[in-house]
């Protein structure tokens, strides 16, 4: 079965300074990977995904993400945080049909 | 802006009743899905319909039930409602059916409220 664990549920940074948002899967063949992200009262958006190209993936807002699978990793980044970013962040697994399972989340504080 | 749109956008229902969600998919997408997401939580699949027909579901009792229709819209139906029905309901769809690489579209949720 796929799973997707975030390994901090909450993570704070200053404007202007790197975000790194971890994740590691769990997947019995090659994984599709996502990341969302949620701004409060807003539906879920696309920020970038993975599927079997390219191991870094480019996504919107400056966000990249790299697929490790020697380590299962898929962690996002990006090297200057804007106070915009604010949000919660999904890291998110497909299953073999479109099915998609979510991690817990990951709650982003920009501090000015 | 991703087209999905759903109604109403907050609910309050007492236990026991039963509630009516809509979705609004975008033009051309064949597949909505559903899914629950309570309140510090991830969202979790309820199901997924292709061509009006339910295609995969998750670990959800009977008494959620849905239907999509034929002009891109579709709706998801919970009887005899529980206090920890109480969540933000999500549609989402998506152009093709049963790829695992396809982007889901989602819509800004419904906020249920069971008291």
């Amino acid at each position: 079965a796929q799973s997707v664990t975030q390994l901090d549920s909450h993570v704070s940074v200053s404007e202007g300074t790197p975000v790194l948002l971890r994740c590691n899967y769990s997947s019995s063949y090659s994984p599709s990977l996502f990341w969302y992200v949620q701004h409060p009262n807003k539906g879920l958006q696309l920020l970038l995904k993975y599927t079997s190209a390219a191991t870094l993936v480019k996504g919107i807002n400056g966000f990249e993400a790299e697929f490790k699978k020697s380590e299962t990793s898929f962690h996002l980044t990006k090297p200057s945080a804007h106070m915009s970013d604010a949000a919660e962040y999904f890291c998110v697994v497909s299953d073999y049909t479109d099915k998609l399972i979510f991690g817990t989340g990951t709650r982003l504080q920009v501090f000015p | 802006e991703t087209g999905v749109t759903q109604s109403p956008t907050h609910l309050i229902k007492t236990r026991g009743q039963q509630v009516t969600l809509r979705c609004s998919s975008q033009s051309g997408h064949n597949t909505v899905s559903w899914y629950q997401q309570a309140l510090g939580q991830g969202p979790q699949f309820i199901f997924q319909y292709y061509r009006e027909e339910e295609n995969g579901r998750g670990n959800f009792p009977p008494r959620f039930s849905g239907l999509q229709f034929p002009n891109y819209s579709s709706e998801l139906n919970v009887n005899a409602l529980e206090l920890d029905d109480s969540a933000l309901y999500l549609c989402a769809s998506s152009p093709l059916q049963g790829r695992s690489t396809d982007t889901q579209y989602f819509g800004p949720g419904t906020r249920l409220t069971v008291l």
